[in-house]
Parts: C-alpha cells; structure tokens; sequence
C-alpha cells in the first residue's frame, strides 16, 4: 500500500468551530508532514512529526494543533480559525526525514473553507 | 519559507517539444527533488537526485544537479497534453515557488 489517504475531501467551517483533519499511511513511513497550499503557491511546510514526536514546527499559529496518535495517523485539529487560512491542506510521509531517500508521498489533500 | 527560486513562473509549448525548468536553492542538501501537481489535487514525486549525483533520468523526465550552483534542472522530452501540470523542486522538505506548464495539443 503505497498511500495516504486524507479526510474530509472537503470542509467548511465557521470560524468558532472546532474541527480535525486526518491523515493516514501504511508504508511504515517514520515522518509524516502537514503542508499548506494557498491557490497558485507552493506549499508551505507547517509540521514534521518524526518516530511520532513532533520535531518541526514552523511557528505555525496555535489555532492549529497538530498531533500523532501512532505511526499511522496524523491529525490536525483546527480551532478558532480565520479566513485566510482557507486553503489546500496536504499530508504527506516519507521513510525518515533527513536522510538521501526521503521522497515524500503526498496525500489528496483537504480543501479548508473557513467562513 | 520556501527553499528557492524556480523559473520560468509559466511555460507554455506544443505537443512533441521539450520543456525545460530550473531551480535554484539557497543551502547545502542533501537531496533534491522534483514534484508534479495537477490542478488543485496532491503532489505526486517525479525524481530524487542525491547531492553526490549530476544528473538522473526517468523515462522522458531528466534532471540535472549543480551543487556549486545551487541549481537544478528538469527536462520533459516530447512533451504531451497530460504534462500539463505544475512542477515544483523541493530541498529539506521545503518548495520552490514552481513551473505552471501548459502543453497545447
């Protein structure tokens, strides 16, 4: 299983909402990532979580609290969010940060719409 | 932040040509890679070149590394309406700001 599944495909929130993206990967990938794509921009590392710890974190507002429950799964839990982050969110994972062969498997993507 | 600089921003050519995009990054690396985005959707990996390696290929896809540089190039031969896509080069987990490529059938 060479994929990372993310979900929702799509959301819509209300800036006093509280929600969570999730990200998943069976690769037995030890670094799993949180990017954010705004339209016609490359995206933007936010977090790196390696052997489950969180090792980046690229002073992303606390409005965004990322967390990894094991190996596999990656969540971002998104609270008291503001318009300008609608955006493209992306997951990703690789064998192990750092090293000469980490090329990183991107998930779909979670199209954020905050109202 | 982004790791550096690509151009062109945008590049439009004919079915059956060559496309050419180049990348420039800002410190040492390890490794760089390149990346393909459709419209809106997940990136999906191209090639990885190691720092110690000039130039790798993949069926149509070839890519050159200059270390003293700083600078990488991505070459798609006989390009096709499918190539359509942004490419972006990526160092330390971090992006360049990307090629839009259009291929006119």
């Amino acid at each position: 299983d060479t994929e990372v599944t993310q979900t929702p495909k799509h959301l819509v929130m209300g800036m006093t909402n509280k929600k969570s993206l999730k990200c998943e990967q069976h690769m037995g990938h030890r670094a799993m990532y949180w990017y954010k794509q705004k339209a016609k921009k490359p995206p933007e590392l936010m977090f790196v979580y390696s052997y489950e710890k969180l090792s980046i974190n690229e002073s992303v507002p606390s409005r965004f609290s990322p967390e990894c429950p094991n190996s596999s799964l990656l969540n971002l839990h998104l609270h008291a969010l503001q318009p300008e982050d609608s955006a493209l969110y992306l997951c990703a994972s690789s064998h192990i940060p750092g090293s000469s062969y980490n090329e990183q498997f991107f998930g779909p993507g979670t199209r954020l719409t905050v109202l | 932040s982004q790791q550096g600089e690509e151009d062109p921003q945008a590049l439009s050519i004919q079915e059956g040509e060559n496309a050419t995009m180049n990348c420039s990054y800002k410190t040492s690396i390890n490794n760089l890679q390149w990346y393909r985005q459709n419209s809106g959707r997940g990136l999906v990996h191209l090639i990885l070149i190691r720092s110690n390696e000039r130039e790798k290929h993949s069926g149509r896809l070839r890519v050159t590394l200059d270390t003293s540089k700083k600078s990488s190039s991505l070459l798609i031969t006989a390009s096709r309406a499918a190539d359509t896509a942004s490419y972006f080069c990526a160092t330390d987990m971090r992006f360049g700001a990307g090629t839009r490529l259009t291929v006119k059938p």
